[in-house]
């Protein structure tokens, strides 16, 4: 069966980074895009952006272009997503979740992580 | 973007009772709309895909219509599994949107 485990809770400072990963299974990896979503009480969801596992080819909301960053390994049939100069704002939880091939929307999705940036 | 207007903001309605949500693009977006339901502390699930096509393992009784650039999302004897929040996802151009929620609860 599809999965998609997404790494554990992060509690960060303001000013730094963190990296986020989504383990996939169940399927081909680099046959389905990936996309990437945020959620907030105040904003809901927003979508962040799309990568291709099987190019590196990304898409992204032009909100989150220098903010986010998407990449895959391959290898291990896992994507990432890099947060970088993290605020407050950006405290959320970051779901991955997989393009269906015949919808072509996000139909499997992860567990989602709560990023909370404090001091 | 895209704005997605969904109403109502909350519902509350009865086992078995007909329910209908909509979202209002602000522009035309053909069938390129998802729906999703979310419950607390759960990822969301795809519902309806394309506007009207129901997502693999999704009872009947769910379905999605369009009516220019509205969509509805009805529920035809509700259930009480069927609580949750409920969101509309547009996929016609980037940034894909969201509409802002509609939280179903049972009366």
């Amino acid at each position: 069966q599809v999965q998609l485990q997404q790494s554990g809770a992060e509690l960060v400072k303001p000013g730094t980074s963190v990296k986020l990963s989504c383990k996939a299974s169940g399927y081909t990896f680099t046959s389905n895009h990936m996309n990437w979503i945020k959620q907030t009480t105040g904003q809901g969801l927003e979508w962040i952006g799309i990568i291709n596992p099987g190019s590196g080819g990304t898409s992204y909301n032009v909100k989150f272009k220098g903010k986010a960053t998407l990449t895959v390994d391959k290898s291990s049939s896992t994507a990432f997503m890099q947060l970088s100069s993290l605020t407050p704002e950006d405290s959320a939880v970051y779901y991955c979740a997989r393009r269906g091939l015949i919808s072509g929307y996000p139909d499997y999705w992860g567990q989602g992580v709560m990023v909370t940036v404090s001091s | 973007d895209i704005q997605m207007t969904q109403s109502p903001a909350s519902l509350s309605a009865s086992l078995e009772e007909i329910v209908t949500i909509t979202c209002q693009a602000s522009q035309d977006i053909g069938n390129w709309l998802a729906w999703y339901q979310q419950k607390p502390g759960k990822s969301p699930q795809l519902l309806i895909h394309s506007a009207t096509s129901l997502a693999d393992g999704i009872p009947s009784r769910f379905s999605g219509s369009r009516s220019g650039t509205q969509y509805s999302l009805k529920i035809s004897r509700l259930q009480v599994e069927d609580t949750g929040i409920y969101y509309c996802l547009q996929r016609y151009s980037n940034p894909y949107t969201f509409g802002a929620g509609t939280k179903l609860e049972l009366k």
